[in-house]
């Protein structure tokens, strides 16, 4: 079993939609958690940043983090084309984990 | 160029031939990490240096050499190079310890034949 499972879809769904994206995780040291946008033959870049559990936003995107579940999600509302990518979710305690990647397309 | 930067962008090569894929940036981080990332399985941690002449290996280090003789510097060497080494490689760095925000470079393709 990986550390850091996350569907890696591929997600498609209409403009203005609101999509949730989410990884499960099984080392409870996990602390910082994030999450990276990646546009096709790019690097990733930081997305969302959090600490611990609990829920952060930062205009459209919502990042919340379920340590007791060992869960996190990510929510974009009001999807844009723009926001076609894929995402990876990233833990990290010790050293740092990815998860492989939800590969997501918004349809004008 | 500011930032972080890696070439060359494309690579094929032949099974056994000596690769090596560079990687420099420009912010003066003490940190710096090589990715390989494959469909299915991610980004995974190959090697890392938390300094100059200081590297350790990571999740996949078999197959790849590194230095790091100056901070904005950190080459990977495959000194023989396999199929199973088909993939696109990221180098990352950052500025604070090994959990902080890593900053990403565009990646090289690498192809093995």
């Amino acid at each position: 079993q990986k550390e850091v499972e996350q569907d890696p879809g591929p997600l498609s769904v209409p403009e203005g939609a609101i999509v949730s994206l989410n990884c499960t995780y099984s080392n409870s040291a996990f602390q910082y958690f994030m999450w990276y946008r990646q546009y096709s033959r790019k690097g990733p870049e930081l997305l969302m940043y959090t600490y611990s559990s609990g829920n952060k936003e930062d205009g459209r995107f919502t990042a919340q983090v379920d340590k007791s579940s060992k869960y996190i999600s990510l929510f974009i509302r009001d999807s844009q084309p723009s926001d076609s990518a894929t995402y990876l979710c990233a833990m990290s305690a010790n050293d740092m984990r990815f998860g492989a990647g939800t590969r997501l397309t918004v349809k004008p | 160029d500011a930032g972080i930067t890696q070439s060359p962008r494309y690579k094929i090569t032949e099974t056994g031939r000596q690769v090596t894929l560079m990687c420099h940036q420009t912010w003066s981080h003490s940190y710096m990490f090589w990715y390989r990332q494959d469909l299915g399985h991610g980004l995974r941690l190959i090697y890392y240096s938390a300094a100059a002449d200081i590297t350790d290996k990571g999740e996949v280090p078999d197959g790849y050499v590194v230095s790091r003789s100056k901070t904005e510097n950190f080459p990977l060497t495959l000194e023989s190079a396999t199929r199973s080494q088909t993939s696109v490689y990221f180098c990352a760095s950052t500025g604070g310890g090994y959990t902080d925000t890593q900053y990403f470079g565009p990646g090289t393709r690498l192809t093995v034949l």
